[in-house]
């Protein structure tokens, strides 16, 4: 199984400030990641497929990179609605699919 | 744009059956796959399984012997049952949209969009 690991698991960030999130495979996903932003009592919703590729309707200020191992996400400049908890997702490798634990953005 | 509806029992006893069905609204069924994923405080997002239209399933190794997935293509729907459910199972259940298949092989199989939830708590 491939553990997901994403740090830090609170990030305190102020409005109109850059956030970077991680997320660590235990091995080699290629770009098979996933992110995704979840607000109270909604589902997940998807921000970037492929590490890099941003979702339908998901603005120019969300980012990802990275592969193999290590991938992050980006927020150029944080709006009011991006504070959530983040989870990235590894579809590399299954059964199973694993997701990572979360980073929960806070304002700072 | 496609939607998912869900629904079921949201209350349960240890060591009964939990069963829960999806709908797929204004999109095509067939070709994808189709999963369920929980949600809980002390495990975080877990996958459980999926199945395709013409009902090949995978299973998460740690739920397989208590999971059935299953599908009814005549309704655009696809179910979970979980048998023998603790309190460890408690937990918000959503389906959701996964990959299809391209040249043999399963493909941009993350997920989205997703339903909107099952809170399914399971209590003497």
């Amino acid at each position: 199984e491939v553990v997901m690991t994403q740090s830090p698991a609170t990030l305190s960030v102020s409005p109109g400030e850059r956030a970077t999130l991680s997320c660590r495979a235990s091995q080699s996903i290629s770009s098979n990641l996933a992110w995704y932003q979840q607000k109270p009592g909604l589902a997940p919703r998807l921000l970037i497929y492929g590490a890099s590729t941003r979702a339908t309707g998901i603005p120019a200020r969300f980012s990802g990179s990275g592969s193999g191992i290590e991938f992050s996400l980006t927020i150029s400049s944080l709006q009011s609605e991006d504070f959530a908890i983040y989870y990235c997702l590894q579809y590399d490798n299954w059964p199973p699919y694993t997701f990572g634990q979360g980073t929960k953005l806070e304002v700072k | 744009q496609v939607q998912l509806q869900q629904w079921g029992a949201g209350l349960l006893k240890p060591s009964e059956t939990l069963s829960l069905t999806c709908a797929v609204y204004r999109g095509s069924f067939s070709g994808f796959y189709w999963s369920w994923i929980r949600q809980s405080p002390g495990r975080g997002l877990e996958w459980i399984g999926e199945i395709n239209h013409s009902g090949s399933t995978t299973y998460n190794p740690s739920l397989k012997s208590r999971v059935t997935i299953s599908t009814d293509t005549s309704r655009n729907q696809f179910s979970l049952e979980m048998k023998s459910v603790t309190v460890a199972d408690t937990a918000v259940y959503y389906c959701a949209r996964g990959g299809f298949v391209v040249a043999g092989n399963l493909e941009y199989n993350w997920f989205d969009p997703w339903g909107q939830g099952t809170l399914v708590t399971v209590s003497s």
